[in-house]
């Protein structure tokens, strides 16, 4: 069964930084391309970022390009996602996510992240 | 980049059938057969209900089917149950950017 578990949310203040965890099992992780997606508190869904599955090619939506980065680790089944100079508008619950040939196919049970003051 | 269109909500009675339109442009739902939909209750993680336009996971019921008419594709739930009642997301392959979302339906069973 494949598992995503995220880690790593919390409060955390303007400007600060935070590092997202997901560990992943139940697949051959190092064969898929890998996901984050967040949703803040009552809205819908919005794609953050994308990792290829040896972690040498990332794409990311504009609101976080510059300030956040994705990364894996295939020798520890975990995806990360490093977020600096975080907004109010970052807040949200993040989403580690499986990609299965340009579909998602299975989410984590997600992390809040909340910046705030 | 703007999310799909989606309406805000969507109600029907039990036994009844509903559609959901996601309305996006030639370069993202008109242009590749990669719309996906995801069902989400409150507070849980989105779950794939339909791939690449009218594909049903494995597990999920046959009551939900989905198409494409250009840039618009559809999901439609017959014989609405009350488990039915959530938030309903397409999503979409794009030439832009990998992903890119609909702005979700809520979905009421009266």
């Amino acid at each position: 069964e494949v598992q995503l578990v995220e880690s790593g949310g919390g409060l955390v203040q303007p400007g600060g930084s935070l590092r997202l965890s997901c560990a992943a099992s139940g697949f051959t992780f190092s064969t898929y391309l890998m996901h984050w997606v967040r949703q803040a508190p009552g809205k819908g869904l919005v794609w953050v970022s994308r990792i290829n599955s040896d972690g040498s090619i990332t794409n990311y939506a504009d609101s976080v390009k510059g300030r956040f980065t994705i990364s894996r680790d295939n020798a520890k089944n975990t995806l990360y996602l490093q977020m600096n100079s975080l907004r109010a508008e970052d807040t949200a619950v993040y989403y580690c996510a499986r990609d299965w040939t340009f579909r998602i196919d299975s989410w984590g049970q997600g992390t809040l992240v909340s910046v705030s003051s | 980049q703007s999310a799909l269109t989606q309406p805000a909500s969507v109600s029907g009675s039990p036994g009844q059938s509903i559609t959901i339109s996601c309305t996006g442009t030639s370069s993202d739902v008109g242009g590749y057969n990669y719309v996906s939909w995801y069902q989400q209750y409150p507070g849980k993680a989105p779950k794939l209900m339909i791939y690449d336009v009218s594909n049903r996971p494995s597990g999920v019921s046959n009551r939900f089917s989905g198409s494409k008419s250009g840039n618009t594709a559809s999901l439609t739930i017959s014989g609405l149950q009350a488990d039915d009642e959530a938030d309903y997301y397409c999503s979409s392959y794009t030439s832009s950017s990998p992903f890119i979302f609909g702005t979700g339906t809520k979905v009421t069973v009266l």
